[in-house]
């Protein structure tokens, strides 16, 4: 399985553009890398995922090098709301379905 | 987007009871689950992988015999922690991609957690 490495914690002004950068470097051929935002108390939720270059949706872009060993999440002008723990996975093809290995993820923290 | 829902959110139950936590996919059908066990300010760990129709794949070091898992239909896979203790409180929360789409390029979709507190 690969295992993926991000920083343990983040601080960040309101209204900045944060960055999370993981590092995967035993990332398969066919692997997707995964983004998800968890707040206290809740299941994680999707926020992009993506296998190579840059993906962009209406939170988040992806930056993927081309060596994929690792990639970094980017949130534009991050609010209060924000403040949240962000999981970078590696999506594992298990036996025809997916299995999703949780590393120790960022906690970021916003501040006014 | 599909939606996965657990019961109860919450939980408080005495110590050597069994407690059972729901996960049902809303929308879609899911061959596979999967259950995660979450400890305060931890990351989650996976416990198991629930197939329907058939037993349970366990993580190593995760009792099969404590932690029942049922997976008897495509929207329904059940965690049955039995004989619960004290070291079994935690956030439990449940996860599954829908049928035909699974792969690696799916996303998972997880259902609320459920907070167990065993006294």
């Amino acid at each position: 399985l690969a295992k993926t490495t991000q920083p343990i914690s983040m601080d960040s002004y309101e209204g900045q553009e944060v960055n999370i950068t993981c590092s995967h470097n035993n990332i398969a051929t066919n692997d997707y890398i995964t983004w998800y935002q968890q707040f206290p108390s809740q299941g994680p939720r999707f926020i992009i995922q993506g296998y190579k270059t840059k993906v962009t949706n209406e939170v988040a872009s992806l930056f993927i090098p081309a060596d994929r060993k690792s990639s970094t999440l980017s949130l534009p002008r991050v609010s209060l709301s924000d403040t949240a723990v962000y999981y970078c996975l590696v999506v594992v093809n298990s036996g025809g379905y997916q299995k999703v290995t949780f590393g120790t993820g960022t906690k970021l923290q916003v501040i006014p | 987007g599909a939606v996965v829902s657990q019961h109860p959110s919450w939980v408080i139950c005495k110590s050597g009871t069994s407690v059972k936590i729901e996960c049902r996919s809303l929308d879609f059908q899911a061959t596979t689950m999967f259950w995660y066990r979450q400890f305060p300010k931890q990351s989650l760990m996976l416990m198991a992988t629930s197939n329907e129709g058939s037993k349970a794949t366990y993580e190593q070091g995760v009792e099969k015999d404590k932690f029942l898992i049922n997976h008897a239909s495509l929207t329904l896979s059940t965690l049955t922690v039995t004989s619960a203790h004290p070291e079994d409180s935690s956030f439990y929360i449940c996860s599954a991609a829908p049928a035909g789409r699974a792969g690696r390029d799916t996303e998972a979709f997880f259902g609320q957690g459920t907070r167990l507190t065993v006294v």
